[in-house]
């Protein structure tokens, strides 16, 4: 089963734009990690946010989690063809057996 | 450096065979997990090993079971396959176990059922 939904499913949007994506989750967690999946490729770790933290970056990517609302956002800043993907989140609450969400589709139109 | 190496990278069985799924981690990481991953949906967690032990276990049948090998090596086996165990299978391997680790992913292998 899955322990979390992204919202939205499917989200398209022009070069230069930023892409917001967002994850909640049921149980209490020990993080938040954030993945890339490239059409039949395996998936890239991106960003991996503690229970205690509350906001994260890396390059254009910034990510949020608020535990209280148990969920977590993606924001991709300006946007290129090259970041057509599908992302996921995944909730750790023990010992890194990842649950993932079922993922938001972006599509970048150049 | 190379990454997770996944074999085969495809696969075709029929329903009621057997099949053996190999992953070979990025060096000098000694945790291997497994996943399943549905077409349009997100990976599953099937089983966690660490140093050759078993250190978790998702919900999957007992037709499900892997092992880890001395060289931190795994391999996922599934006995009397079903039409719904189509799917990509993940390998992912990471330096420890336990939480804060990035898991790093091999490309899979794709598993089709007739």
């Amino acid at each position: 089963s899955q322990q979390g939904e992204e919202d939205p499913q499917a989200l398209s949007i022009q070069e230069g734009e930023n892409a917001t994506m967002n994850c909640s989750y049921k149980t209490s967690i020990n993080n938040l990690q954030w993945y890339r999946q490239n059409s039949g490729r395996g998936l890239v770790h991106l960003i991996l946010i503690r229970s205690n933290e509350r906001e994260k970056h890396s390059g254009r990517l910034r990510v949020t989690l608020d535990t209280s609302k148990k969920s977590s956002s993606l924001l991709i800043t300006a946007s290129r063809a090259a970041d057509t993907a599908s992302y996921f989140c995944a909730t750790d609450d023990a010992g890194n057996m990842l649950t993932f969400g079922g993922g938001t589709r972006l599509m970048v139109k150049p | 450096d190379a990454g997770v190496t996944q074999s085969p990278t495809h696969l075709i069985k029929t329903r009621g065979q057997q099949v053996t799924l190999r992953c070979s981690p990025i060096s000098g990481h000694k945790s291997v997990s497994w996943y399943q991953q549905v077409l349009g949906q997100g990976p599953q967690f099937i089983f966690q090993y660490y140093e050759k032990e078993e250190r978790g276990r998702g919900n999957f049948p007992d037709r499900f079971s892997a092992r880890q090998f001395p060289n931190y090596s795994s391999e996922l086996n599934v006995n009397a396959l079903l039409l719904g165990d189509s799917a990509l299978y993940l390998c992912a391997s990471s330096l420890e176990d336990g939480s804060y680790q990035p898991q790093h992913f091999g490309d899979g292998t794709r598993l089709s059922i007739l």
